[in-house]
């Protein structure tokens, strides 16, 4: 079965903070794509960054940094320094070809709503 | 500049009755996508269709259906046997390929009335 789980259902934090975002993945796939998305309250979902399987090591990009563990089946998220403008829904989501075929099709976790308070 | 629009942005809908939501992508994509969001309960994948004139029910299609007649359109119609339309729905279109993202549409809020 592949399935995606962000347990972490809301967080707040006050600007300056750094957060992680939690995300545990399931499949037997050896070959799978992670993904992250942001949802602003506008409503579309803004790509953020992909990861294959076979590469384990962590990125930074600005504030933004990733932790792909696949001992633990896990990819989180952490935000540094955090700001208003990071307030979003962030899902997180599995790509595999055992769903959707050769081409894979997103298998989304239930999203983490992240308020940043000023 | 290159996206995906999706129209309109807040339909209403009255018992009993079709609507039809829009999907327009200028990206050249092959494979485009509908998903259903609900409070709490994350994307779940309506349709999907990979190429032109062909197109594969998703984890939810009952009381849906979609056709793909050009490369970039690819709308949805939400039947009168949909149970519980009520919902924010996103269209989104990617190259063909595991390694590819999403792109997404800025969604389309159905409520019945």
């Amino acid at each position: 079965a592949q399935k995606v789980t962000q347990a972490q259902t809301e967080i707040s934090v006050v600007e300056k903070e750094d957060v992680t975002l939690d995300c545990v993945y399931e499949t037997r796939d050896t070959t799978y794509y992670l993904f992250w998305y942001k949802q602003p309250p506008s409503g579309e979902l803004v790509f953020l960054i992909r990861r294959n399987s076979f590469d384990e090591q962590n990125e930074i990009s600005g504030r933004y940094s990733w932790n792909f563990q696949k001992s633990t089946s896990s990819f989180n998220f952490t935000i540094t320094a955090s700001q208003v403008v990071d307030s979003a829904v962030y899902f997180c989501a599995l790509k595999t070809v055992n769903y959707g075929g050769s081409q894979g099709n997103l298998i989304f976790g239930k999203g983490t709503k992240l308020s940043v308070k000023p | 500049d290159g996206g995906i629009t999706q129209s309109p942005k807040y339909l209403f809908r009255k018992e009993g009755q079709n609507v039809t939501l829009s999907c327009e992508q200028n990206l050249n994509h092959d494979a485009m996508y509908w998903y259903r969001q609900d409070p709490g309960q994350g994307l779940r994948l309506i349709y999907y269709s990979q190429i032109v004139n062909d197109f594969q029910k998703g984890d939810i299609a009952e009381g849906y259906s979609v056709s793909r007649e050009k490369k970039e359109s690819f709308p949805l119609t939400v039947t009168s046997a949909q149970k519980n339309p009520t919902a924010f729905y996103l269209c989104a279109s990617s190259s063909t390929g595991i390694n590819t993202e999403a792109f997404f549409g800025q969604g389309t809020r159905l409520t019945v009335v």
